[in-house]
C-alpha cells in the first residue's frame, strides 16, 4: 500500500492560467474523491467518482473546473482562467467500496497547494 | 458549506491532559467520522461511528455519538506532544456519497 499520491506538490500560476493537478489513488480503491481546503477551514466537496464515472458534482466546481478519471485509475484536476480566489489546498482522496452501508474511510493524499498570483 | 461545527475552534493543553472536542451537525446522518490533520499533510483517518452507536473507543480515542442532539465528542487521554494537529470530524448520510466535513479543532499540545 504506497497511499495515494498527489503531483505536483505546489503549483504557483499566474492568474489566467490553466493548472492541472494529478491524483494517483490505491491502487485496490474504486472510488476517488478530491476535496478543497483553504486555510484554517475543513475540507469542502468538489467531486466523485466510482471507477471512470463521476457520480457527484459540488456547486463548487464552477465550468472552470474539468476532472476526469479515464480508465478507473488515477484522476486530473483541471482549472482553467485560474482566479485568485482557486489559491488553496486540493485534495485527493480514495476509498473502496464495500457491502456496508456507511460510508468507508477514506485515504488521503498531501495535496496540491495552489497559489495564484 | 460544511455541514458539522468544531468547538472549540482552538484548544491549548499540556501534555498528559485531556483533550475534548465537540462536533455539532444539521441534517440526519448515517456515520459520523474522525480525522487528524497535521500542517502541511493530508487527513488520517481516525475512527468511524455508526448512527446506532452511542459510544466507541480505539487506544487513547474515545467517541460519543448523540443522533437526538445531532453532536459528537471526541475525547483523547492523556495527551502527547505528538497530538498537536487539527482534528476534524466529517459526516456521511449513505455509502453512496461523500462524507461533508467541519470546520476543526485546532488542538496544541505542550510538553
Amino acid at each position: 500500500d504506497t497511499g495515494v499520491s498527489q503531483d505536483p506538490r505546489h503549483k504557483i500560476t499566474k492568474r489566467g492560467q490553466n493548472v492541472t493537478f494529478r491524483c494517483d489513488p490505491i491502487s485496490e480503491h474504486n472510488r476517488l474523491y478530491w476535496y478543497r481546503q483553504t486555510l484554517g477551514q475543513g475540507p469542502e466537496f468538489l467531486t466523485y467518482f466510482q471507477n471512470e464515472a463521476q457520480l457527484e458534482k459540488s456547486r463548487l466546481l464552477s465550468d472552470r473546473f474539468s476532472a476526469e478519471r479515464p480508465k478507473g485509475s488515477f484522476s486530473t484536476l483541471e482549472i482553467q482562467r485560474t482566479e485568485q480566489g482557486d489559491s488553496a489546498m486540493y485534495l485527493c482522496a480514495s476509498s473502496s467500496r464495500t457491502g456496508s452501508s456507511y460510508n468507508s474511510p477514506l485515504h488521503f493524499g498531501n495535496g496540491t497547494r495552489l497559489t495564484v498570483t | 458549506s460544511q455541514q458539522g461545527e468544531e468547538d472549540p475552534q482552538a484548544l491549548s493543553i499540556q501534555e498528559g491532559e485531556n483533550a475534548t472536542m465537540n462536533c455539532s451537525y444539521k441534517t440526519s446522518i448515517n456515520n459520523l467520522q474522525w480525522y487528524r490533520q497535521n500542517s502541511g499533510r493530508g487527513l488520517v483517518h481516525l475512527i468511524l461511528i455508526r448512527s446506532n452507536e452511542r459510544e466507541k473507543h480505539s487506544g487513547r480515542l474515545r467517541v460519543t455519538l448523540d443522533t437526538s442532539k445531532k453532536s459528537s465528542s471526541l475525547l483523547i487521554t492523556a495527551s502527547r506532544a505528538a497530538d498537536t494537529a487539527s482534528y476534524f470530524c466529517a459526516t456521511g448520510r449513505n455509502a453512496g456519497n461523500m462524507l461533508t466535513f467541519g470546520g476543526g479543532t485546532r488542538l496544541m499540545v505542550k510538553p
